[in-house]
């Protein structure tokens, strides 16, 4: 069955920090991939996707997530990390024959000014 | 471009008593789901629709949950009787059109409903 791995379940970092969060899915065939962000008290926001074509994508907010079709996996990246980026981030995988979007458990990252 | 609706945002309840949510997914929008969401845990897809027709639901609990789309647009989510175990938010999704491969063609969330089973 399709499931998607988060590693880490709670990151702080301080402002500036690099941001790297793990995701790996598994499933064989041709995937969709998805980040979602949940800011505290607002609803899911799609923070960046991957469909095809070039694996390295860039979201709003500075947000970027590479695909390594042979790791399984998509991690999320950010250079430099602000307060503001505190919240939750989920990963979803869809398999491309209109299956469902599934999601991983969630990283709760909180952000020190 | 209105969001996905949802309401009522807060809803408090006893075990074994019933509960409904509603959603209006964005106008034009095909396809509706219905997650759940625990508390530290990822959504959990419940129901997925495809205009007035069901196209999954292997994860709804069907002695108690049930989900409706009579006319291809709104849709409720009803839970009777509720178990402690179902306090969670329950979100409402919608897409443009199911199995579209296009960078266009995501999810868009609702802000939820919290539901707390006393």
């Amino acid at each position: 069955a399709q499931s998607v791995s988060q590693h880490n379940h709670h990151v702080i970092l301080s402002e500036a920090a690099s941001l790297e969060l793990g995701c790996n899915y598994s499933y064989g065939g041709t995937v969709n991939l998805f980040w979602y962000v949940q800011y505290p008290g607002q609803h899911l926001q799609l923070l960046l996707k991957y469909f095809s074509g070039d694996p390295l994508v860039k979201g709003i907010k500075g947000f970027e997530a590479e695909f390594i079709k042979s790791k399984f996996s998509f991690n999320l990246r950010k250079p430099s990390v602000q307060w503001s980026d505190t919240a939750e981030y989920f990963c979803a995988v869809k398999n491309n024959q209109g299956g469902k979007l599934i999601f991983g458990q969630g990283t709760e990252l909180s952000v020190k000014p | 471009e209105a969001g996905v609706a949802q309401s009522p945002r807060y809803k408090i309840i006893e075990k074994r008593q019933s509960v409904a949510f509603w959603c209006n997914p964005i106008s034009g929008h095909a396809t509706l789901y219905w997650y759940q969401q625990i508390l530290g845990q990822g959504p959990k897809l419940l129901i997925q629709f495809q205009n007035n027709g069901v196209v999954d639901d292997s994860q709804l609990p069907k002695d108690r949950f049930s989900a409706e789309r009579l006319k291809g647009v709104d849709s409720t989510l009803k839970i009777q009787p509720a178990k402690l175990e179902d306090s969670a938010v329950y979100l409402c999704a919608s897409r443009y059109k199911r199995g579209l491969v296009s960078g266009a063609n995501v999810l868009t969330f609702g802000a939820g409903s919290r539901l707390t089973v006393l």
